[in-house]
């Protein structure tokens, strides 16, 4: 069955330092996957996804994220962050059959100035 | 581009008492979903819309929650009888179509069933 896994609940990095997001997935066949934001009383914004192609993903507000198929992981990345990056991510993966998304158990991101 | 709208934003009930939540979504997606989002946790689907058929709903508890898409537009999601256990965000999303393309979520319906 496919599942996502966020191994961190919560992310702590300055103002300015680079950050990044964990992810790992099992999927059967090719993966389709996504990170979402959530802010405080919002529903999900979309970030970016992988289908295919290049291994490095460019998204909104200058997020990035690296697929890695030989470590089955989607991390979420950006290289300088900022005191309103801090929310809730999602990643999250396409169930092949069905096409839902199968979400993670989310990362809370906390930015600190 | 209007977004997907749902309403209400916030619902207090009882339990044993019905609900009933609205969404609209962005014009000319063809795919819909209803998720349960409960405190803590990330959004599970409860029903996939394609137009105004069923594509899954394998997630729905049917005996207490039912859903319709009239006309592939907008969506009803229903509860009766609520119990306290629906306590959570009920989140609309739409998207172009179920294949690639990323769904586009509305801001959400936070129950509280006392």
């Amino acid at each position: 069955a496919q599942s996502v896994a966020q191994p961190e609940d919560q992310v702590n990095v300055a103002e300015g330092n680079p950050l990044t997001v964990k992810c790992t997935y099992s999927v059967s066949g090719n993966p389709y996957l996504f990170w979402y934001v959530q802010y405080p009383n919002r529903g999900l914004q979309f970030l970016l996804k992988y289908i295919t192609g290049d291994n490095l993903v460019k998204g909104s507000y200058g997020f990035e994220a690296e697929f890695n198929k030989s470590q089955t992981s989607f991390h979420l990345k950006k290289p300088s962050a900022l005191v309103s990056d801090s929310a809730l991510y999602f990643c999250a993966v396409r169930d092949g059959n069905t096409g839902k998304l199968i979400f993670g158990q989310g990362t809370t991101l906390q930015v600190k100035p | 581009e209007a977004g997907v709208a749902q309403s209400p934003r916030y619902k207090i009930i009882e339990k044993r008492q019905s609900v009933a939540f609205w969404c609209n979504p962005i014009s000319g997606h063809a795919t819909l979903y209803w998720y349960q989002q409960i405190l803590g946790q990330g959004p599970k689907l409860l029903i996939q819309f394609q137009n105004n058929g069923v594509v899954d709903d394998s997630q729905l508890p049917k005996d207490r929650f039912s859903a319709e898409r009239l006309k592939g537009v907008d969506s009803t999601l229903k509860i009766q009888p609520a119990k306290l256990e629906d306590s959570a965000v009920y989140l609309c999303a739409s998207s172009l179509d179920s294949e690639y393309y990323e769904q586009y979520f509305g801001p959400g319906t936070r129950l509280t069933v006392t």
